[in-house]
């Protein structure tokens, strides 16, 4: 157990649909990195949340948007959604430069 | 950017049997973390080993930064040790790095 929380477990979505996956860090961790998971691949960096300021972002469109609240813990939004956004979404959480991730969101976009 | 591939993609072993990942990574990095992927899809911690070698119960991990390689060793395997080992490394230098994860070994041990 890595005490980083993600929620919900799985999602089911329909293309255009909005969708907001939520994460927990682990106690005293200040930063939170979200990563997208396709199926046979490695998880690719989303973007990095560092008290509540993005902090680095990866190759992902705008309708990709987070927030880090004061306790750290996190959101991943994503609008007008599309099939290939169907993925593993991971987030990670850090205080130094280890990274413990959560155990993840599946989310099926039809 | 830094481009991270590992070796093999997949691999079959008998329980019991040892095996050798390879992480090979095309920039000095000084962070790299070893993970191991289960079916549910939780990544597990396996070792932060930006240098040096590790040890792990039946696993150990080397990494020669000079060189832009790490090893992950696993003796003894077992039907749990199943899934995929992905290694990472930081997507710039800094503290706070981003990993950039390679494609995965998938390790399936039959009893």
């Amino acid at each position: 157990e890595t005490g980083v929380t993600q929620s919900p477990t799985h999602l089911i979505k329909t293309r255009g649909q909005q969708v907001t996956l939520r994460c927990s860090s682990q106690s005293g961790h200040n930063t939170v990195s979200w990563y997208q998971q396709a199926l046979g691949q490695g998880p690719q960096f989303i973007f990095q949340y560092y008290r509540e300021e993005e902090n680095g972002r990866g190759n992902f469109p705008p309708r990709f948007s987070g927030l880090q609240f004061p306790n750290y813990s996190s959101e991943l939004n994503v609008n007008a959604l599309e099939l290939d956004d169907s993925a593993l979404y991971l987030c990670a959480s850090s205080l130094a430069i280890e990274q413990f991730f959560g155990p993840g969101t599946r989310l099926t976009v039809l | 950017g830094i481009q991270v591939e590992q070796s093999p993609p997949d691999l079959i072993l008998q329980e019991g049997a040892n095996s050798t990942l390879r992480c090979n990574f095309s920039d000095s990095v000084n962070n790299l973390q070893w993970f191991h992927q289960n079916p549910w899809g939780q990544l597990i911690n396996l070792f932060y080993i930006p240098s040096g070698t590790k040890q792990n119960g039946r696993l150990s991990a080397t990494t020669v930064a000079t060189e832009r390689y790490s090893l992950l060793y696993i003796s003894s395997s077992q039907t749990t040790d199943s899934g995929v080992y992905f290694c990472a490394v930081p997507y710039y230098g800094g503290s706070q790095g981003n990993l950039i994860f390679g494609k995965g070994t998938k390790l399936s041990v039959k009893p």
